[in-house]
């Protein structure tokens, strides 16, 4: 199975910070990359998909890039409502796997 | 507006069987793959398969074979999930999520609100 391998597994930012969040695969899977961002008692939601493009309602704020294996989510001005876990999914082979999350916290 | 609103949440027994739901409304139920998502307390999520309504064709992640069985009823608009066996590593919140199916936005655009499902004798 295709590891994804996110860091940091968790941090702090003020508001206002740019924030980079970061998702390592262990074998090619081309941009098959999304996001989602997870808060407690509610379903994840879609932010990024194909590695860089923005979902559906998602604030420009949010991008993401992807630099070989290694892809990338950016918050670049933190606002209070981003803190949450974000997972990266790849969904280039099965079984779709998961990260095991960024959990981001205001400092 | 797209829905996906699944059933409350479960209480079994180790052993037994349950089986939860996920009614779709605001699009065409037969025409997007619908996949089921596995959270566990404290943990990440684990995609456990999806099927495509419209002809009942069904894909799952080999961990779960023998685990999760994924259905879809055309007639009412709603996919289940039924889950055998259970024990303890079963407990968890449990996900649908329609996947956009216009390459390449293949991401899951829509989820339920998640159930719960305790195994507890």
């Amino acid at each position: 199975d295709i590891q994804l391998t996110q860091s940091p597994s968790s941090m702090s930012a003020s508001l206002g910070d740019r924030v980079s969040l970061t998702c390592q695969s262990s074998q090619g899977i081309g941009n098959y990359l999304s996001w989602y961002q997870h808060k407690p008692g509610k379903p994840p939601k879609p932010m990024i998909y194909y590695a860089t493009n923005l979902a559906d309602g998602v604030p420009s704020r949010f991008s993401g890039s992807r630099s070989g294996s290694d892809y990338s989510l950016t918050i670049s001005s933190l606002e209070s409502e981003d803190t949450a876990i974000y997972y990266c999914l790849q969904y280039d082979e099965y079984p779709y796997t998961f990260g095991a999350g960024t959990k981001l916290e205001l400092k | 507006q797209v829905q996906l609103q699944q059933s409350g949440a479960e209480l079994v027994k180790p052993g037994s069987s349950v089986k939860i739901s996920c009614k779709a409304s605001g699009y065409t139920f037969t025409s997007y793959d619908m996949h089921w998502i596995k959270q566990q307390p404290g943990n990440g999520l684990e995609w456990i398969g999806w099927i495509y309504p419209g002809n009942g064709n069904t894909k799952y992640n080999q961990k779960f074979n023998g685990k999760a069985t994924l259905t879809a009823d055309k007639s009412s608009s709603t996919a289940y999930m039924q889950l055998s066996s259970l024990t303890s590593e079963d407990s968890a919140v449990y996900f649908c999520a329609r996947e956009a199916t216009v390459a390449p936005q293949y991401y899951f655009d829509y989820w339920g609100q998640g159930v719960m499902v305790t195994v507890s004798s």
